[in-house]
């Protein structure tokens, strides 16, 4: 059965924290990996992996992917009160190039 | 329209009656998805559809139905809606040659009461 657990479920850190998420896969036909912010709405999309090593990077926010161990993580350098929030993590593949999404971390920055 | 939209925004719904979801999308995306998001159960797929003239089954199909009849649209029915498909609902759309993002609609809250 294809799937993705993302852990922690949720997260409380303090303004300047560098949090670490985790998202494992287990998706049959892998095509990529994505990495949503989802706020008060539709989620929101930060990036997308396809090839194992290469960080992808947007001002605080990086991502990895490591296709041998089948996990990638997001990090969150300096966190701000604006990055509480959902993340989600999506698995795209399967036999119909479906997407699979983990059930997301919770994160709550305090000041 | 810019990107893709639902309507409507939010309905309030008697058990037992049919509703139709609507999305609609102007990017020329081949594929299509519906999602349901519950509390701690994150995205599930309900319906996707591939190419217009196609769908196909998500991991929470039953009580749902959807058509592709041109690239644009893909409607949600709930034929009879029960209490326990109150919920949120996405539509999304991505290409389909490689791979491809995920773009999602601002989502629709229903609630069958």
């Amino acid at each position: 059965e294809d799937k993705v657990v993302q852990s922690p479920l949720s997260l409380v850190v303090h303004e300047g924290d560098t949090v670490t998420l985790n998202c494992s896969y287990e998706v049959t036909n892998f095509r990529s990996l994505l990495w949503y912010k989802q706020e008060k709405k539709a989620p929101t999309f930060l990036f997308m992996l396809t090839s194992s090593g290469i960080e992808k990077k947007s001002g605080r926010l990086s991502s990895i992917l490591d296709k041998k161990e089948l996990f990638s993580i997001l990090n969150i350098t300096a966190t701000q009160t604006g990055d509480s929030a959902i993340y989600l993590c999506a698995v795209e593949g399967g036999n119909f190039n479906k997407f699979y999404f983990g059930s997301g971390t919770k994160l709550n920055v305090k000041p | 329209i810019a990107g893709i939209t639902q309507a409507p925004t939010s309905q309030i719904l008697a058990a037992g009656r049919r509703m139709t979801l609507r999305c609609t999308q102007d990017m020329r995306h081949n594929a299509m998805y519906w999602y349901r998001q519950d509390l701690g159960l994150g995205l599930r797929l309900i319906h996707y559809s591939n190419t217009a003239g196609t769908t196909g089954k998500g991991e929470v199909p039953d009580g749902y139905s959807v058509s592709r009849a041109n690239t644009d649209d893909f409607p949600l029915t709930l034929a009879s809606a029960v209490p326990s498909q109150t919920s949120v609902y996405f539509c999304a759309s991505s290409g389909t040659s490689g791979s491809n993002e995920q773009f999602f609609g601002p989502g629709t809250r229903l609630t069958v009461l």
